[in-house]
């Protein structure tokens, strides 16, 4: 079994500051990695993917790739209150020739006004 | 696009009642999932689709679980009979293509309650 983990949290942050996002994984075959965006009784939203050791910056969202460590996080500048919600990772490999996806059970992240 | 389609939005059934959740994915995707959601467990997934053809049914929990796909617009999730434990948000996923980069596009769940 396929093992994504991350702290449930909540992980609080004052409205500016920047949250660190955390998830490690245990398969070192794992291809790409996705971080999810979960707003409290909505559907998962895909917000970052990375597939290369390193970071990947897309606007105020950072996610850092480090496969020796199995290790990916999430960084999120100037946190607005808007970016409470639940974080979920997801990692991709593969078995029997198919692509398969695991998801951790979230990060539930709170920016305080 | 009116992106993943999913209902019922909420269903409420008695235990030993058949259930059946259904899913139209984006148009021009080839892959589809169905997911569990559960405070517990988080998201779990129970089985995919390539091409309409069932790929993984491997996290499906037990017989009472069945899924089909019959063309490349619909699926359904049945659970039969039901039982309190299946009480969860059940999510349909619909992805492009299966290669590294694709992401999945979700609907917006059914929240289903046996009682």
């Amino acid at each position: 079994q396929k093992e994504v983990e991350q702290n449930s949290g909540p992980l609080s942050v004052p409205e500016g500051a920047i949250a660190s996002l955390n998830c490690t994984y245990s398969d070192r075959g794992s291809q790409s990695f996705f971080w999810y965006r979960q707003y409290s009784g909505k559907s998962p939203e895909l917000i970052m993917f990375i597939y290369s050791n390193g970071d990947k910056e897309d606007g105020r969202f950072t996610a850092q790739l480090n496969k020796a460590s199995q290790y990916v996080s999430l960084l999120i500048r100037d946190s607005q209150p808007s970016d409470s919600a639940t974080y979920l990772c997801a990692v991709k490999w593969e078995s029997g020739g198919y692509q398969k996806v695991t998801f951790g059970t979230g990060t539930k992240l709170q920016v305080i006004p | 696009d009116a992106g993943v389609i999913q209902s019922p939005r909420h269903e409420v059934t008695e235990m030993g009642q058949e259930v059946t959740l259904r899913c139209k994915p984006i148009s021009g995707h080839n892959s589809l999932f169905w997911y569990r959601q559960t405070m517990m467990r988080g998201l779990e997934l129970l089985i995919y689709f390539n091409n309409n053809v069932p790929i993984d049914d491997s996290g499906m929990p037990e017989d009472r679980f069945s899924a089909k796909m019959p063309n490349a617009s619909f699926s359904t999730l049945k659970i039969q009979p039901s039982e309190p434990r299946d009480s969860a948000v059940y999510f349909c996923a619909s992805s492009p293509i299966n290669t590294n980069r694709d992401e999945q596009y979700f609907g917006p769940g059914t929240r289903l309650t046996v009682t």
